[in-house]
């Protein structure tokens, strides 16, 4: 079944312990980015990559990183988790990448809800 | 710089009944929209997208858009409402031409239907 996997979906933790939410696709897409969902805000890009090695800012990237090593993963991390970051998190992939135009159907995960005390 | 506004964030109406969730966008260039509904504890499924062509986009169940330059709009309709359309819908617009590196979302409108 085409999916795109986060883990985990929901996480409670401190301020300043590091973590990492995991995103894998199995659709052999080349895009791949990360939403933050926010009540009356809608989504924000937080990062992107069109390709392996190739990632750029979204509109809200303070507070997090990302790698793209692999095609099929892309994980954000949390270096320093604050309270502000609490947020619904989701990645979203889609077929083009680099140097094609993306027109086509963002496909989400089921999201990470991420809770910062 | 592109921009979404859904009005109205919370719709709701009657089963049978016409739905209307409105999307206006602004954008410097020729835009693609999409329209996304999410369900609870779910992530966003596409609905539909217009990106060059016919101006009157059909979806998946029974949803359809209309692309209308001059008005800015890309509403969503469907004649007949059921209980199963319940859940949050979310316009978006691409943010350059001819295609995206984000999708520009709009803050959502959460879709009522009672009987």
């Amino acid at each position: 079944e085409a999916q795109v996997t986060q883990n985990p979906r929901y996480l409670i933790t401190v301020t300043g312990k590091k973590l990492t939410v995991t995103c894998s696709q199995n659709m052999n897409h080349e895009y791949m980015s990360w939403y933050r969902q926010d009540p009356g805000l809608g989504l924000r890009q937080i990062y992107y990559s069109m390709n392996v090695e190739v990632t750029d800012k979204g509109d809200v990237p303070e507070g997090y990183k990302v790698s793209r090593k692999e095609k099929r993963n892309f994980p954000l991390i949390l270096e320093s988790p604050s309270p502000n970051q609490t947020s619904l998190y989701f990645c979203a992939s889609s077929l083009f990448g680099f140097g094609e135009p993306n027109t086509g159907e963002l496909f989400f995960g089921e999201g990470s809800r991420l809770t910062v005390l | 710089a592109q921009s979404v506004t859904q009005l109205g964030s919370h719709v709701s109406v009657s089963e049978g009944a016409l739905v209307l969730l409105r999307c206006n966008y602004s954008s410097s260039v020729p835009p693609y929209l999409f329209w996304y509904v999410q369900y609870p504890n779910q992530g966003l499924q596409l609905l539909l997208k217009y990106t060059t062509g016919a101006t009157l986009v059909k979806g998946i169940n029974g949803f359809e858009a209309e692309f209308k330059k001059s008005e800015t709009s890309f509403h969503l309709t469907k004649p007949s409402a059921h209980m199963s359309d319940a859940a949050e819908y979310f316009c978006a617009v691409s943010d350059q031409p001819g295609g995206y590196n984000k999708l520009i979302f709009g803050a959502g409108t959460r879709l009522a239907v009672h009987p």
